[in-house]
């Protein structure tokens, strides 16, 4: 079993505010990702977390930060929010980050800034 | 700099042909290429999954298949349904970064018609 639950689904915030996105899974799958999908786009990769440390990170300023936790699950945070940053928010986790890892992905949280 | 693309950008069938889906990208050192599925305003389903070295993966109606050499996969949907409308995105998983990210193309919009 390889679900991926993210909280909230969907959530709607004024530029400037913070927020916190949540990912879990009861699998056991010890390297969490995270992406942004704006509308009409493929997903860009901005962080993965494996053994709590961040593991690589895509092209996003330092207001977008992160957590794993003990249990594997994560948190991503961003500060100052801008309008841009409405999209969806993906999760993905996989079996250790090693090269040949599957990535299995949650249903994502829909963020809008106003 | 990876970059992955998909074409066509969206197609419309009647039910029961059958389909090529293409993505191709510029850098062939990969571990491996995922294709995924996207319902409207949903997270990715992973449908296949292609190690470097493997030329083709099959599941069900599905078939993709990985020219690494040449930067190109196709998926093959057979007999096609309108359960299979949705986007399809393919994702290479780089050398760089020892395969912490994946790359994707901005997908192929399938509507499939009764």
């Amino acid at each position: 079993e390889t679900g991926v639950t993210q909280s909230p689904t969907h959530l709607i915030k004024t530029r400037g505010q913070q927020v916190t996105l949540r990912c879990s899974s009861q699998s056991g799958h010890n390297t969490v990702s995270w992406y942004q999908q704006a509308l009409g786009q493929g997903p860009q990769f901005i962080f993965q977390y494996y053994r709590e440390e961040e593991n690589g990170r895509g092209n996003f300023p330092p207001r977008f930060s992160g957590l794993q936790f003990p249990n594997y699950s994560s948190e991503l945070n961003v500060n100052a929010l801008e309008l841009d940053d409405s999209a969806l928010y993906l999760c993905a986790i996989s079996r250790d980050p090693g090269a040949n890892a599957e990535a299995f992905f949650g249903q994502g949280t829909r963020l809008t800034v106003v | 700099k990876q970059e992955v693309t998909q074409i066509p950008a969206a197609l419309s069938v009647p039910e029961g042909e059958n389909l090529v889906l293409n993505c191709s990208f510029t850098d062939s050192a990969i571990y491996n290429l995922q294709w995924f599925r996207q319902d409207p305003g949903k997270g990715l389903t992973s449908l296949l999954l292609i190690q470097s070295s493997q030329r083709e993966q099959t599941s069900g109606r599905l078939n993709a298949s990985l020219d690494k050499s040449s930067g190109r996969s196709t998926l093959y949907i057979a007999a096609s349904q309108p359960g299979d409308s949705a986007t399809y995105l393919c994702a290479v998983r780089g050398l760089t970064g020892g395969g912490n990210k994946l790359t994707f193309g901005t997908g192929t919009q399938l509507k499939v018609e009764l």
